[in-house]
């Protein structure tokens, strides 16, 4: 019963470097979102998906990219981390429709750039 | 664009007391859903309540209840018989539930409260 599941937990980056966060849900959700996490500002999204081939810009999108190549896994990139990239990332995925469906969320992601 | 805005950075309580956790949004829809998240320091978001715009009824789910005021925008938490396990972060959040349904589920957040709970 895995549900919603980030990889890596934690991550250092210098600034350029570049890196990917995988996303995976054993729900068969057709949504899934990228958050980023920053103190005071509350989650704000970054991307999100609405079914497998599918992305589209959230709040922040600047500096990421996306990619849902299987229903399952949703991927966000870094091409050149910056320290203001530095922040705490959630994935989220949800059921499509109208309906009270809730989200369910990963664990995080804590990303540091120095 | 909807705005969700949490006015108390934190919060204390003494345990087995009752506090109250604020949050008011702004939106030009009628068709919504809100939400609060709790958010321990293991980083986990922790559904807590939800609440249909279209009840008037409040929601409630054991200690926790919310108070709905829809035409004032005001949407807030409270927590009964305060335990320790409460102590975290909690996030109210917003989303639309458009007839075309182009909102896609996408949620709005507050910027969070955290709450502290005293022996």
């Amino acid at each position: 019963n895995a549900g919603v599941t980030q990889t890596p937990k934690f991550r250092v980056l210098k600034t350029g470097q570049s890196m990917t966060l995988l996303c995976a849900q054993d729900m068969n959700h057709e949504y899934m979102y990228w958050y980023r996490q920053d103190p005071g500002m509350g989650l704000r999204l970054i991307h999100y998906s609405v079914g497998e081939g599918t992305t589209a810009k959230g709040e922040v999108p600047d500096g990421y990219n996306v990619s849902r190549l299987k229903k399952q896994n949703f991927l966000l990139g870094l091409e050149s981390a910056a320290p203001s990239q530095t922040s705490v990332y959630f994935c989220a995925s949800t059921e499509a429709g109208r309906a009270k469906n809730i989200q369910y969320f990963g664990a995080g992601t804590r990303l540091s750039v120095l | 664009a909807q705005t969700v805005t949490q006015s108390q950075p934190e919060m204390s309580v003494q345990e087995a007391e009752t506090v109250t956790l604020s949050c008011t949004y702004d939106t030009s829809e009628s068709d919504y859903y809100l939400f609060w998240y709790k958010q321990p320091p293991s980083r986990q978001m922790i559904l807590v309540i939800r609440q249909e715009a279209y009840k008037q009824q409040n929601a409630t789910e054991n200690r926790f209840s919310v108070n709905f005021q829809k035409a004032a925008k005001s949407f807030s938490l409270k927590i009964s018989d305060s335990q320790l396990g409460d102590a975290a972060m909690y996030f109210c959040a917003y989303r639309s539930e458009d007839a075309g349904g182009t909102s896609y589920g996408k949620l709005t957040f507050g910027q969070g409260t955290i709450l502290t709970v005293h022996p």
